[in-house]
């Protein structure tokens, strides 16, 4: 079975500091997929990356970075510079085919200014 | 392009009632999924379906039927509403190229389900 853990329930930081989410991830499959998505208020969930399991380059877009850690099962997603749009529910999801995911239970992130 | 429809955004039912929901996907794509989304078990995977065929199916009692038309729009039922399925009901559409690997969803802004 698969299983996504996202142990940070809630964090509360203060404009421009940076922010770390954690994701730590369970599957027996040797290829799979690794997604953050964002969820704001409205409700709709906002993709921001995929992974697949034979790339562990860290990737950064913009103020976002994340680091893919096969030997720890964990994607960790990094906001520098944090700003208050950023405030929202974050998800990691795990996926091994189609389109079915196996989310975590999502952090929530407040910004304050 | 047009984002991922669902309707209505709203509804609420009293038990023992069914409920169904609509979702209407980005144009061209043929997989559509549904989750369930509640504060207590977070975001659960209800089923996918691709080309008018049910490809996957969650840990969900039989209350809860799909179906998916040939135009790739999707609804869902849930029948003998119980409290318990008070909840946001997402749906997501991607290419599901079949055998493909897991592919980026394209969510909807949800099917917020009140039951009272």
């Amino acid at each position: 079975a698969q299983k996504v853990t996202q142990a940070q329930t809630e964090i509360s930081v203060v404009e421009k500091e940076d922010v770390t989410l954690d994701c730590v991830y369970e599957t027996r499959d040797t290829t799979y997929y690794l997604f953050w998505y964002k969820q704001p208020p409205s409700g709709e969930l906002v993709f921001l990356i995929r992974r697949n399991s034979f790339d562990e380059q860290n990737e950064i877009s913009g103020r976002y970075s994340w680091n893919f850690q096969k030997s720890t099962s964990s994607f960790n997603f990094t906001i520098t510079a944090s700003q208050v749009v950023d405030s929202a529910v974050y998800f990691c999801a795990l996926g091994s085919g189609y389109s079915t995911l196996t989310f975590g239970k999502g952090t929530m992130l407040l910004v304050s200014p | 392009k047009a984002g991922v429809t669902q309707t209505p955004r709203y509804l609420i039912k009293t038990r023992g009632q069914q409920v169904t929901l609509s979702c209407s996907p980005i144009s061209g794509h043929r997989s559509v999924s549904w989750y369930q989304q509640t504060p207590g078990q977070g975001l659960q995977f209800l089923f996918e379906y691709f080309s008018e065929t049910q490809r996957n199916k969650g840990n969900f009692p039989g209350r809860f039927s799909g179906r998916q038309f040939s135009n790739s729009r999707s609804e869902m039922n849930v029948s003998t509403l119980e409290l318990g399925d008070s909840a946001l009901y997402l749906c997501a559409s991607s290419s599901g190229l079949a055998g493909g690997p897991a592919g980026e969803l394209f969510f909807g802004e949800g099917s917020r389900l009140t039951v009272l």
